[in-house]
């Protein structure tokens, strides 16, 4: 069985600030791995997703993330976070041959 | 309108009553998904579909009905609606070309109160 795990459900954090949002997963075969975003009152949307091949994947609006096989995390991060990156973030794993299951999500704060 | 929609938008019903909520797109996806969003436990995965009339339970299907007898329709029925099913119910869909893969996309979300 694959499960996810969002080690935070709440991360404040200034504008301009780095953010990391963490996640790792359980899974004995190989994955796809996703992060999807919902923006308040909104539907998810994909920030961004890992296949294969290079394990540093990147979204047009500057998140980045890095598949660690090693230990089984999915890690998110942005160097400099801004007021409209304030967001639900949820992390979701396929076992390619399975429906995605989702982490509990992790609420992005940015203050000014 | 392109896209997924659903219907309604809010909803308010009683202990025991029959609900259907309605899930619509334009790109005549092959994979259609209700997902129920509830606080400290993330999405859970109800039902899915990958054509019509093809069905599948996810994680917690019970108390729940779906049908797809059209590509672009996957309406969710309530059969006995309980308090427990208070929540914020989420469509999806998705081209199903490349399996599991595929990047899902998500409806405005319902948001059901059953009193």
């Amino acid at each position: 069985a694959q499960s996810v795990t969002q080690l935070d459900s709440q991360v404040p954090v200034f504008e301009e600030a780095p953010v990391e949002l963490r996640c790792n997963y359980s899974s004995s075969v190989s994955v796809y791995l996703f992060w999807y975003v919902q923006y308040p009152n909104q539907g998810l949307q994909l920030l961004l997703k890992y296949l294969s091949g290079s394990t540093l994947v990147e979204s047009i609006n500057g998140f980045e993330a890095e598949f660690n096989k090693s230990q089984t995390s999915f890690h998110l991060r942005k160097p400099s976070v801004h007021i409209s990156d304030t967001a639900e973030y949820f992390c979701a794993v396929s076992q390619g041959y399975s429906t995605l299951t989702f982490g509990k999500g992790t609420m992005l704060l940015v203050s000014p | 309108d392109a896209g997924i929609t659903q219907s309604p938008r809010y909803k308010i019903t009683e202990t025991g009553r029959q609900v259907t909520l309605m899930c619509h797109q334009t790109w005549s996806h092959s994979y259609m998904f209700w997902y129920r969003q509830d606080l400290g436990h993330g999405l859970r995965l109800i039902y899915y579909s990958a054509a019509a009339d093809i069905t599948d339970k996810g994680e917690v299907p019970d108390g729940y009905v779906v049908s797809r007898s059209k590509t672009e329709n996957f309406p969710l029925t309530l059969e006995s609606a309980t308090r427990s099913q208070t929540s914020v119910y989420f469509c999806a869909s998705s081209e199903g070309l490349a399996g599991w893969s595929d990047e899902q996309f998500f409806g405005p979300g319902t948001r059901l109160t059953v009193l």
